[in-house]
């Protein structure tokens, strides 16, 4: 099946720094999906990208969609400690809504 | 964005006991809803597609008579855990797919920490 490389696995950052974080595939995604998640919580939808090249912003949080669509990342200007928890992204390419998601990018910020 | 409520958020059941999640869609109508299995420092597996008014779709290695998926109306699934064993102690965790013309996204249930003794 369809597999997303998700990198960094995890990330110590200093508040106050920008954090950059990608997903990659061998595969087309038509959707791509960032959310983050606390411990015990489900995820939280952050940011949704539906057309190759697009750029959107969500506050402190920017992601694009590649031109290629097979890869996006999820950039966080400065940092601040509760943005500390688990960030996945996940790809859709299939009518029936089915994501594939990466295995996640833990995040710390010192205070 | 959308909301998604689970019921219970925790439950502790004995070994060989049944155990029912309720995943609802709260202010929209969700025709597929999804339930994934999270173990502790690892990312979400689907176990199983819950399709509205049909039977579940279940992803490869997910005993379907283990785990009963039931998708009575457009914003209620549920989950059976049948015959419990400490092995399924786990994080279920449900998500509804929400579509608004060509846009689909999905947004997840605060889930479950099931626990078997």
């Amino acid at each position: 099946g369809q597999q997303l490389n998700q990198s960094p696995q995890s990330m110590f950052i200093q508040e106050g720094e920008d954090v950059s974080m990608n997903c990659t595939s061998s595969s087309i995604f038509n959707t791509w999906l960032w959310y983050k998640q606390d411990p015990g919580e489900g995820p939280v939808l952050l940011i949704a990208l539906y057309k190759a090249g697009e750029l959107t912003s969500n506050g402190r949080l920017t992601a694009q969609f590649g031109i290629t669509r097979k890869d996006s990342f999820l950039n966080i200007s400065a940092s601040i400690p509760s943005d500390v928890g688990i960030y996945f992204c996940a790809g859709q390419n299939t009518n029936a809504g089915k994501s594939t998601f990466g295995d996640g990018t833990t995040l710390t910020v010192k205070p | 964005g959308a909301v998604v409520s689970q019921h219970p958020s925790r439950v502790i059941c004995k070994s060989g006991t049944s155990v029912k999640i309720e995943c609802r869609s709260l202010d929209f109508q969700a025709t597929t809803m999804f339930w994934y299995r999270q173990f502790p420092k690892k990312s979400l597996m689907l176990m199983a597609t819950s399709n509205e008014g049909s039977k579940a779709t279940y992803e490869q290695g997910v005993e379907k008579d283990k785990f009963l998926i039931n998708h009575a109306s457009l914003t209620l699934s549920t989950l059976t855990v049948t015959s419990a064993h400490p092995e399924d102690s786990s994080f279920y965790i449900c998500s509804a797919r929400s579509l608004t013309g060509y846009e689909e996204t999905q947004y997840f249930g605060p889930g479950t920490r099931l626990l078997v003794l």
